[in-house]
């Protein structure tokens, strides 16, 4: 399978702990995004890279979220002192060019804090 | 700010029953509109992207089209493998979609 790749799919945690999560784009994709979608709404942005350098970061990425691209390739998601609030699948999505809307996303990783 | 809104937010059809889904935006230098389909449990699958008023766009039994105001995805007797959700998204600055929160469509045999 050359599709988007997350890790893990679903994660539980108590409130204060910290989590990661891991994309693996597809392998041509320069371009890498993380969403973060609850239940009932569309897919929010959270934050965007080009290679290796984060160009786009939502207001809604707190300081307790942090995104990494350090090789441009595979892409981790952590953050720290989770809240309930925390509670929502996020998607990876990866694209070959810049300013595009055709974005190919993985399956997520559902969190739960407890 | 950029807002998607979608209705309706559910709907139910039985099969060869044709509809529409309605996707209104408000957008300051629209750039690109786009149709997803989820199914429960994935991420979101690519569809359509439409670009300016007046364009159309038609894979299999949906057709997709464009105003200065609003989209709609028209899906033509539809079966029960087209239920899913359909989001609609927007791109105006930067390289990030805004999404609506997307209509539920339940097809029945």
């Amino acid at each position: 399978d050359t599709g988007v790749s997350q890790d893990p799919r679903h994660k539980i945690t108590k409130r204060g702990q910290n989590v990661t999560f891991r994309c693996d784009p597809i392998s041509e994709h320069n371009r890498l995004y993380w969403y973060r979608q609850t239940l009932g709404q569309g897919p929010e942005f959270l934050t965007y890279f080009q290679n290796e350098a984060q160009l786009e970061k939502s207001r809604l990425l707190s300081d307790r979220f942090s995104a990494e691209r350090p090789k441009g390739s595979f892409s981790t998601l952590e953050i720290q002192r989770t809240e309930q609030g925390d509670s929502a699948m996020y998607l990876c999505a990866s694209s070959p060019r810049a300013n595009t809307g055709e974005l190919f996303f993985g399956e997520g990783s559902r969190l739960t804090v407890l | 700010e950029d807002q998607v809104t979608q209705s309706p937010e559910a709907l139910r059809l039985q099969e060869g029953e044709s509809s529409s889904l309605n996707c209104s935006y408000t957008v300051s230098g629209l750039r690109g509109l786009f149709w997803y389909r989820q199914d429960p449990g994935k991420g979101p699958e690519f569809l359509f992207t439409l670009y300016s008023a007046g364009e159309e766009k038609e894979k299999e039994r949906l057709k997709a089209t464009l105003t200065k105001k609003e989209s709609f995805l028209h899906i033509t007797a539809p079966k029960p493998e087209d239920s899913a959700t359909y989001l609609c998204a927007v791109q105006a600055q930067g390289n990030k979609l805004v999404f609506g929160a997307g209509t539920i469509l339940r097809v029945k045999s």
